[in-house]
């Protein structure tokens, strides 16, 4: 299994919804991200997780909360979004050791704030 | 902090001739990764090819190959024979050696969007 499968593909939730994003890899790579990309932007980076512990960027809100329960598994967990935040997210893993190996992306979630 | 730009926000080509995408990057650091992704819209990001900057040889990855030029800093992406599954965003990226924590991740250009016709 070379993937990272992200679901859903396409969310659409109001702004006082609570959802839940979910990636995984079964590849064994121990380091783990989520990308928030704007329409015609580059991917930005929201959240690290290297052998399941937890690195932020610190721009990113609050409402913006990940979790990753095991290596293979990682979650974003989304709470009083904005419209603003309607954005594709990714999530990408790479092995910890190999940074020349690149990261392998996931197709992401299409979100749609409300 | 690292700088990656890519200065062409669009790009054509006909089928089966040679295209050029430049990227240039800013870095204090002497040893880090480069890399070529490709986004069609299919959203998902897909490594064309990378470059480690130790290394002189350009890397070569069937049609692709890249012209690195480490004073310069300077990493360009050259497609032969394009076809038309080649058209997408093409996105340069840095990555520093660090491998864990913010300082492990890919830092973005622009994006270049190359459109292939017949």
């Amino acid at each position: 299994d070379t993937e990272v499968t992200q679901t859903p593909k396409h969310l659409v939730m109001g702004m006082t919804n609570k959802k839940s994003l979910k990636c995984e890899q079964h590849m064994g790579h121990r380091a783990m991200y989520w990308y928030k990309q704007k329409a015609k932007k580059p991917p930005e980076l929201m959240f690290v997780y290297s052998y399941e512990k937890l690195s932020i960027n610190e721009s990113v809100p609050s409402r913006f909360s990940p979790e990753c329960p095991n290596s293979s598994l990682l979650n974003l967990h989304l709470h009083a979004l904005q419209p603003e935040d309607s954005a594709l997210y990714l999530c990408a893993s790479n092995p910890p050791g190999k940074a020349n190996y690149g990261y392998t992306f996931g197709s992401g979630t299409r979100l749609t704030v409300v | 902090a690292q700088t990656v730009t890519q200065s062409q926000p669009e790009m054509s080509v006909q089928e089966a001739e040679t295209v050029t995408l430049s990227c240039t990057y800013d870095t204090s650091e002497s040893d880090y990764y480069l890399f070529w992704y490709k986004q069609p819209p299919s959203r998902q990001m897909i490594l064309v090819i990378r470059q480690e900057a130790y290394k002189q040889q350009n890397a070569t990855e069937n049609r692709f190959s890249v012209n690195f030029q480490k004073a310069a800093k300077s990493f360009s992406l050259k497609i032969s024979d394009s076809q038309l599954g080649d058209a997408a965003m093409y996105f340069c990226a840095y990555r520093s050696l660090a491998s864990t924590g913010t300082a492990s991740k890919l830092t973005f250009g622009t994006g270049t969007r190359l459109q292939v016709t017949l």
